[in-house]
């Protein structure tokens, strides 16, 4: 099945470590995008990609990396210099050329990040 | 000023009950709109786009108003399987690659 594949779903991590939250999709989409979503909130944009080897911030990027290294996959690391990290993180796709799903945008199932 | 702002609720209503969500959205040049709907602790899944000549899935009908800058959901005939948080999205106007979220309009509905 097509789809977005974010791993892992549940993850812990120590004050001051970096921890990298994987995404893949084989959708063959050519845009992706992060996003954290903290209770209650909407949806912050904090990195997106429109193809291989190039990313651009979002609005909240600061304490946080990624790189595109392949299309199928834009994986996001949370460093130590983000101060707040506990929340739910959302990867996403979309068809940029709008041929074979229009603009929508996909969602992985999301990632649970907690800081103990 | 929020990009995208919706009256977060919640509304409480009564299975069969009509309910109607409104959004606005701050940038002119946007051109993409959706609905989208979350459950609690899962991931948006979309509901459906928004047309400029307004468009119906089913139970459900989305309106665009480009003058006032808001765009519309109606839901007839509500299930209890409607529960749910509704999400409005907008693209970025000019960077039309970046997509923004409303923080969502939370319906439950009752027996």
């Amino acid at each position: 099945d097509g789809g977005i594949t974010q791993s892992p779903k549940y993850l812990f991590r120590k004050e001051g470590q970096n921890v990298t939250l994987s995404c893949e999709q084989n959708l063959n989409h050519d845009a992706m995008y992060w996003y954290r979503q903290d209770p209650g909130q909407g949806l912050r944009l904090i990195y997106y990609s429109q193809i291989v080897n190039d990313f651009q911030k979002g609005d909240i990027a600061e304490g946080y990396s990624v790189s595109r290294e392949k299309k199928e996959s834009f994986p996001l690391t949370v460093t130590s210099a983000q101060k707040n990290p506990t929340a739910f993180y959302l990867c996403a796709s979309r068809d940029r050329s709008g041929i074979s799903s229009g603009n929508t945008i996909y969602f992985g199932e999301g990632s649970w990040l907690t800081v103990v | 000023r929020k990009e995208v702002e919706q009256d977060p609720g919640p509304f409480n209503v009564p299975e069969g009950a009509t309910v109607a969500f409104n959004c606005t959205y701050s940038n002119s040049a946007s051109q993409s709109f959706f609905w989208y709907r979350q459950d609690c602790r899962k991931e948006p899944k979309l509901l459906m786009s928004v047309y400029s000549s307004g468009n119906e899935d089913g139970r459900f009908t989305a309106q665009l108003n480009r003058a006032s800058q808001y765009i519309s959901l109606l839901i007839r005939d509500s299930k209890l399987s409607d529960s749910a948080t509704y999400l409005c999205v907008v693209n970025g106007g000019r960077n039309f690659n970046k997509f923004y979220f409303g923080s969502g309009t939370k319906l439950n509905v009752k027996p």
